[in-house]
């Protein structure tokens, strides 16, 4: 696709329910970010993938978050047991290979997820 | 570790006047530094970035950011705003050798009133 492409847009999920966060980078990128956008807390960094090497989970905020990337393209965010407080905007971003100097990273438009 | 601090969250500024949107940095290596822009109920889109050479960058809908070492600041400069400039506006970090995992600011809505 054109762009990074983030499904679904917005999701409401009952308190102690999983739900998955997709997230279509664009075609041969081979760097995928996870960033939480929270009332009051601004970006924060989740989860990085860069090609084949583990993921950087540094930033994942319990066991409850965890996220895969199949075949170095399409990532799935998991969070388990919802929690009121898991309720943010779930943005992903990708970008090509990266090297020297840093290249951009292409934002999709968010799932806005609330917990109920 | 690197952090980002916007000193204003909220700025208000009449139409066509010039507005200035502070940010500071504090890292222990060298960065690249971002500001993106996010308009209602859309994603990030960067504005422009610093990675290395003249101070002062460019980037796109007349804004311009300068790079200052010694006071670790990439304040964000138009010397004429636009309604459609009203927006949330996020500086960014992330260090010259990580890829592009950024850190980001708190951000600064960008109120512009006719």
């Amino acid at each position: 696709g054109a762009g990074v492409s983030q499904s679904p847009s917005n999701k409401v999920t009952e308190k102690g329910k999983d739900v998955e966060l997709r997230c279509d980078p664009i075609s041969g990128h081979t760097a995928l970010y996870w960033y939480r956008q929270s009332l009051g807390q601004g970006l924060e960094f989740l989860i990085y993938f860069q090609g084949n090497s583990a993921p950087d989970k540094s930033g994942l905020p319990s066991d409850r978050f965890s996220a895969e990337r199949t075949g170095g393209s399409v990532s799935t965010l998991t969070i388990q047991r919802t929690q009121q407080e898991d309720s943010a905007v779930y943005l992903c971003a990708s970008s090509p290979q990266t090297g020297l100097p840093s290249t951009e990273a292409f934002f999709g438009q968010g799932t806005r997820l609330t917990v109920v | 570790a690197q952090s980002v601090t916007q000193l204003d969250s909220q700025v208000p500024v009449f139409e066509e006047a010039p507005v200035e949107l502070r940010c500071n940095y504090s890292s222990s290596v060298s960065v690249y530094l971002f500001w993106y822009v996010q308009y209602p109920n859309q994603g990030l889109q960067l504005l422009l970035k610093y990675l290395s050479g003249s101070t002062l960058v460019k980037g796109i809908n007349g804004f311009e950011a300068e790079f200052n070492k010694s006071q670790t600041s990439f304040h964000l400069r138009k010397p004429s705003v636009h309604i459609s400039d009203t927006a949330e506006y996020f500086c960014a970090v992330s260090p010259n050798n990580a890829g592009n995992m950024l850190t980001f600011g708190g951000g600064t809505r960008l109120m512009v009133k006719p």
